[in-house]
């Protein structure tokens, strides 16, 4: 049974960076032929796609975080990770990491629809 | 981006009578060449994720109920639920995926009338 377990520090200071660490069990990241992305969710707001990795590294980002944001796969630890630096309130969210359907166009490939979540952490940005 | 319009906010149903929510997209997500539109339904309760329930618009994902089926094509859909239960009190998000990035509608939450 597929399981996906965030884990991270809940409170980070504004302009640092924001590291979580997404454990999978039930499914070996590098046989899988799905992605493995983040998800975000601020209080009161609608979800958000941060970005996602495949098993080979490739990653696919929100052009409007695509600045600040790093995924990357660890695939001994059947983990994936994000890093968002220089963060603000605005970043203060409940973060899901989640296994999903994606597809390729002839340039990039794109996320689909979100298959499995893991349960989620709250990531609070405040000094 | 695409924009996602859920309509409407929230909405109260009696015990085994039938909700409907309406999702609306800026853009159509129907793909001419699979002949498929790029919507996904989703169900949230208090303090749970998230859960797939319906992809390609009305393909119900492995295990969730005949009674939520989804409908429409290129920029307006539905998600109905034909005879609400107890358990089904929570929020509900459609999402677009025919155009990177993904993007989700603002949510309808439904409860017990």
């Amino acid at each position: 049974q597929l399981q996906l377990q965030e884990s991270g520090p809940g409170l980070v200071k504004p302009s640092e960076t924001l590291s979580l660490t997404c454990t999978v069990s039930g499914d070996s990241i590098s046989s899988s032929t799905e992605y493995w992305g983040w998800i975000r969710q601020p209080p009161g707001k609608r979800l958000e796609w941060v970005g996602s990795v495949y098993y080979s590294g490739s990653t696919y980002y929100n052009p409007s975080l695509k600045s600040r944001v790093t995924i990357s796969v660890d695939t001994p630890k059947n983990q994936f990770s994000l890093n968002l630096r220089s963060v603000t309130a605005a970043d203060t969210a409940v973060y899901y990491c989640a296994r999903h359907w994606g597809y390729c166009g002839s340039t990039t490939c794109h996320p689909g629809y979100f298959q499995h979540w893991g349960q989620g952490t709250l990531v609070t940005v405040s000094s | 981006d695409f924009v996602m319009t859920q309509s409407p906010d929230s909405l109260a149903v009696s015990l085994g009578e039938r909700a409907t929510i309406n999702c609306k997209s800026s853009q159509s997500v129907f793909y001419s060449p699979n002949n498929k539109n790029y919507l996904a339904w989703y169900q949230q309760k208090p303090r749970q994720p998230p859960k797939l329930l319906i992809y390609w618009a009305s393909t119900r994902e492995s295990g969730v109920p005949d009674r939520f089926s989804g409908s429409g094509s290129g920029t307006d859909f539905t998600l109905t639920i034909s005879s609400l239960q107890a358990e089904d009190v929570a929020i509900y998000y459609c999402q677009q995926y025919v155009s990177s990035p993904p993007t989700f509608g603002g949510g309808t939450k439904v409860e017990i009338k």
